[in-house]
């Protein structure tokens, strides 16, 4: 069936490590995919975005990368900072349907001082 | 300005009561959605709305029934709550099928 998963669900860094949150998806269909971020009684917030026609994509410290072969998704954040602690989500829709997005578990990122 | 709000924050009732939460964004999307965050925090669509019309509607019970006044409006009303209500709801919105702007939650205790 259809199903975005994460493989760890907590993820401890210290700060001004490099962090990765990685996300497995089954849907080959899905042609794009959002990363939000969640912070304790706050809505997900939009963090980066990508279309199923590129590899990578980057922000401000942060990196999208998309494997279509193996139908992986990772988050990079760069040197973290505490402010980053959150729980991270990976989310895809299939393109035709509004905003139906399909959320993966959700990883928490505890970063330390 | 907050682009998708939502009220109540918290909303506490007994079961077999009536609530509705309400929902604006000033975004000028037009594609709203209820989800529900479950206490695992895994976040499910409920229903979505484009431009007033229904177009999404999940396995949800016909207890809950959305109501989208314009396009701007999305508000959820909750007949005959039950414990298994009790969970974080989140509108958002959205302009065509693209990222999601969310409002901050309602969360519900069902008693």
């Amino acid at each position: 069936g259809e199903s975005v998963g994460l493989h760890l669900p907590t993820l401890s860094v210290q700060e001004g490590d490099n962090s990765i949150i990685n996300c497995a998806y089954s849907n080959s269909a899905s042609d794009y995919f959002i990363w939000y971020k969640q912070e304790s009684g706050k809505g997900p917030q939009f963090i980066i975005d990508i279309r199923s026609n590129m590899d990578k994509r980057q922000g401000q410290r942060v990196t999208v990368l998309l494997n279509k072969t193996v139908k992986h998704l990772s988050l990079q954040i760069a040197a973290t900072q505490p402010g980053d602690s959150a729980v991270y989500f990976c989310a895809e829709n299939k393109g035709t349907s509004y905003g139906k997005l399909t959320f993966g578990q959700g990883t928490i990122l505890t970063v330390h001082p | 300005d907050t682009a998708v709000s939502q009220t109540p924050k918290y909303l506490v009732t007994q079961m077999g009561n009536d609530k509705s939460i309400k929902c604006e964004q000033n975004l000028g999307h037009d594609t709203m959605y209820w989800y529900k965050q479950d206490s695992k925090k895994f976040l499910k669509i409920m229903f979505s709305y484009n431009n007033k019309e229904l177009i999404i509607n999940e396995t949800v019970p016909n207890r809950f029934s959305p109501k989208s006044p314009d396009k701007a409006h999305l508000n959820l009303h909750i007949n005959s709550l039950e414990l298994g209500d009790s969970a974080v709801y989140f509108c958002a919105s959205s302009q065509e099928y693209e990222k999601l702007f969310f409002g901050s939650g309602t969360q519900l205790s069902v008693l």
